[in-house]
């Protein structure tokens, strides 16, 4: 069976520009979340989402915005790109029912110059 | 919030020895993951442990929920078992995970 998959798995971008990364969730799986992982620390949560609507938001500014679509893969939007922004991007899908625990893709790594 | 301090920071073992890495949490908690994260990036799941023990090949990990602490012991350890290992909790079920600050583990031959 396909785990979770993300793309793209390496972006550059320039200061200012906007990014938007993608996930699809393992089969079956209805609740898809985001995380973002800088260099040296644990992963930090994002957005959660269930059944297309948003079940948890993080500490994150406004400019990070995600929706989950009707075949439960998602998207992850980035406007406005600051250095800082500079991550390793995590998506991780859950089966929601029965079991809460999350698998994680591969990662974005996203560059910003 | 949940805090999640996870113990030691760092780890270097010989091939063959065993170690404990511990993971205490601040308040109870319906869901609890150990991951290793390899050089990649890839989280890699060992347990989803919200309490109870299990066992897995040389990795066993036990939670403790009513004192607030999970353990991962790792036996017999490889050089492939190099690489940093968290330990994520959510507060409620199918809420997002908390992570701690992870163990980097260095295993040499």
């Amino acid at each position: 069976d396909a785990g979770v998959t993300q793309s793209p798995t390496h972006l550059i971008k320039t200061r200012g520009q906007h990014v938007t990364l993608r996930c699809s969730p393992i089969s079956g799986h209805k609740s898809v979340s985001w995380y973002q992982q800088v260099l040296g620390q644990g992963p930090q949560f994002i957005f959660q989402y269930y059944e297309k609507e948003e079940r948890g938001r993080g500490n994150f500014p406004d400019r990070f915005s995600a929706r989950q679509f009707p075949n439960y893969s998602s998207e992850l939007n980035v406007n406005a790109l600051l250095l800082g922004d500079s991550a390793l991007y995590l998506c991780a899908s859950s089966p929601w029912t029965g079991s809460f625990e999350q698998y994680f893709g591969p990662g974005t790594r996203l560059t910003v110059t | 919030g949940i805090q999640v301090e996870q113990s030691p920071p760092d780890l270097i073992l010989q091939e063959g020895a065993n170690s404990t890495l511990r993971c205490n949490f601040s308040d109870s908690v319906n869901n609890l993951q150990w991951f290793h994260q390899n050089p990649w990036g890839q989280l890699i799941n060992l347990f989803y442990i919200p309490s109870g023990t299990k066992q897995n090949g040389r990795l066993s990990a036990t939670t403790v929920a009513t004192e607030r602490y999970s353990l991962l012991y790792i036996s017999s350890s490889q050089t492939t078992d190099s690489g940093v290992y968290f330990c994520a909790v959510g507060h409620q079920a199918g809420t997002a995970l908390i992570f701690g600050k992870g163990t980097t583990l260095s295993v040499s031959s």
